[in-house]
C-alpha cells in the first residue's frame, strides 16, 4: 500500500538558516511526489513535484526538493528560510497522473526572527 | 497555475440539517474530483472521488448516503453533508487535476480553498 511519511510534527529554523523538511514514501512503481503549504484555514498552495528526470525539483518561493530512489525519500529545502515561510507542510504521493493523493500527517515549520 | 474555488467557505448549521459545499473549476475542465476531509491538526483524509457523469466512488468508511456527491458538469462538482451531526464538523477540501494540459500541469492537482463546517 502507498504511503507517506513526514517525521517530524514540527521544525524550526531562525531566519536566514537552510532549513530541511523530510519526507518518505513507499509506494510501488514509479512515484509522482508533491510538497503543498497550508496557511491557517485556507487551502493547499503547491510547491513543487516530481514526475520524473532531474532528482533536485526546484518549485515556488525558493522552495527546492530531492528525489531520493534508494532512500524513498523527497526532502524539501530551502537555502535561506523567511519568517514568511512559516506554515503547515504536506508532503504527498501519487501512483499514477490523476488519481487521488495520499498525504503525510503534514510538519509545522516555524520560522524565528 | 489553474484556480479551483469552493463555496460556502464558512458555514455554521443546526444539527439534523443538510449543508450543501460545492467546488468548482475556474479556468479548466477536471471529468474528476476528489474530496478530501482535514480534521485539526491532522492531515487530509480522501473521502471519495467524484467523477463526471457517473456514481462517485467512496472511501471505505465513508457513508455515501451521508455524504452525498454529485459532479453535474466538468466544471463542478458539490458535496452535501446530509443530517449533519456535530462529529461532522471538520475542514473539507476538493482538488480537481485538468483534464487538458493547461500550463503543462496535466499531472498536478489543484486544491481548492477549503470549506469549514461548525454543527452545533
Amino acid at each position: 500500500a502507498q504511503s507517506v511519511a513526514q517525521p517530524e510534527d514540527q521544525v524550526n529554523v531562525a531566519e536566514g538558516n537552510p532549513l530541511t523538511v523530510k519526507c518518505t514514501y513507499s509506494v510501488s512503481g514509479n512515484p509522482y511526489l508533491f510538497w503543498y503549504v497550508q496557511y491557517p484555514n485556507r487551502g493547499l498552495q503547491f510547491l513543487l513535484k516530481y514526475i520524473t528526470g532531474d532528482n533536485l525539483v526546484k518549485g515556488s518561493y525558493g522552495f527546492e526538493a530531492e528525489f531520493n530512489k534508494s532512500q524513498t525519500s523527497f526532502h524539501l529545502k530551502k537555502p535561506s528560510a523567511l519568517v514568511s515561510d512559516s506554515a503547515l507542510y504536506f508532503c504527498a504521493v501519487s501512483y499514477q497522473a490523476g488519481t487521488a493523493l495520499i498525504f503525510g500527517k503534514g510538519t509545522t515549520l516555524s520560522v524565528s526572527s | 497555475g489553474a484556480v479551483v474555488s469552493q463555496h460556502p467557505s464558512w458555514v455554521i448549521c443546526k444539527s439534523g440539517t443538510s449543508v450543501k459545499i460545492e467546488c468548482r473549476s475556474l479556468d479548466f475542465q477536471a471529468t474528476t474530483m476528489f474530496w478530501y476531509r482535514q480534521f485539526p491538526k491532522q492531515s487530509l483524509m480522501l473521502m471519495a472521488t467524484s467523477n463526471e457523469g457517473s456514481k462517485a466512488t467512496y472511501e471505505q468508511g465513508v457513508e455515501k448516503d451521508k455524504f452525498l456527491i454529485n459532479h453535474a458538469s466538468l466544471t463542478l462538482s458539490t458535496l452535501t453533508v446530509t443530517s449533519a451531526h456535530p462529529e461532522d464538523s471538520s475542514f473539507y477540501i476538493c482538488s480537481a487535476p485538468p483534464q487538458q494540459r493547461i500550463f503543462s500541469e496535466l499531472d498536478t492537482q489543484y486544491f481548492g480553498p477549503g470549506t469549514r463546517l461548525l454543527v452545533l
